[in-house]
């Protein structure tokens, strides 16, 4: 089965930076793209960006655009998220999905189990 | 940018009771529209993919309708486990509704 596997909490200071990951398994990971979404508490869903597993294209969020890296190692199949210049308000749940298409409609199918980074003096 | 505005943004409810969540978008996007379900600390669950498109093990107490700028999201008969947040998704750009929460009454 399809499982997302991302690394674990992390507690971080404004100004840093922060990097999850996200372990893929159960499918060919080159097939398919995948999303970051982070849900700060108490408030809804953000799309952070996309990269392609295929060839390593992204597409940022504008919010996110010049803050965020997103890589993948195909070798290892995993995913990376890194967010810089981190501020009180990014702490937050980080998501990894990986999309499913079907007739042109692009969803989101698959979630890790989130990593919630704490940011905080 | 397509804005996507859902309402209500909360509402409270009775189990066994006929529910809808609207998602206007700014302009059109066809039918390419997703809803997911969350629930208290765990990862959001698709419920209709393409508008009215029920995802695989969805009860058919859920569907969805719409198309163009104007998309809704109906529970028939609520059960106790729909109690959760609703958000509505642009397939194209990714982007979600600010969500509704679905509260007992």
């Amino acid at each position: 089965q399809v499982l997302l596997v991302q690394s674990g909490p992390e507690v971080t200071k404004p100004g840093a930076s922060v990097k999850v990951s996200c372990k893929a398994s159960g499918y060919t990971f080159t097939y398919y793209g995948l999303s970051w979404v982070r849900q700060a508490p108490g408030q809804g869903l953000e799309w952070m960006g996309w990269i392609s597993a295929y060839n390593g294209n992204t597409n940022y969020a504008p919010s996110f655009q010049g803050r965020v890296t997103m890589t993948r190692d195909t070798s290892t199949t995993t995913a990376y998220m890194e967010l810089r210049s981190l501020r009180s308000d990014d702490t937050a749940v980080y998501y990894c999905v990986r999309e499913a298409e079907t007739a042109g409609t692009v969803y989101f199918l698959y979630w890790g189990q989130g990593t919630l980074v704490t940011v905080s003096s | 940018d397509i804005q996507m505005t859902q309402s209500p943004s909360s509402l409270s409810a009775s189990v066994g009771d006929r529910v809808s969540i609207t998602c206007r978008t700014s302009q059109s996007i066809s039918s390419y529209l997703n809803w997911y379900q969350q629930k208290p600390g765990k990862a959001p669950k698709l419920l209709i993919y393409a508008a009215s498109n029920l995802q695989t093990g969805v009860p058919s107490r859920f569907s969805g309708t719409g198309s163009g700028t104007d998309f809704t999201l109906t529970i028939s008969s609520l059960q106790p486990e729909d109690f959760a947040t609703y958000y509505c998704q642009h397939s194209y750009s990714k982007m979600f509704g600010q969500g509704t929460n679905v509260e007992i009454k």
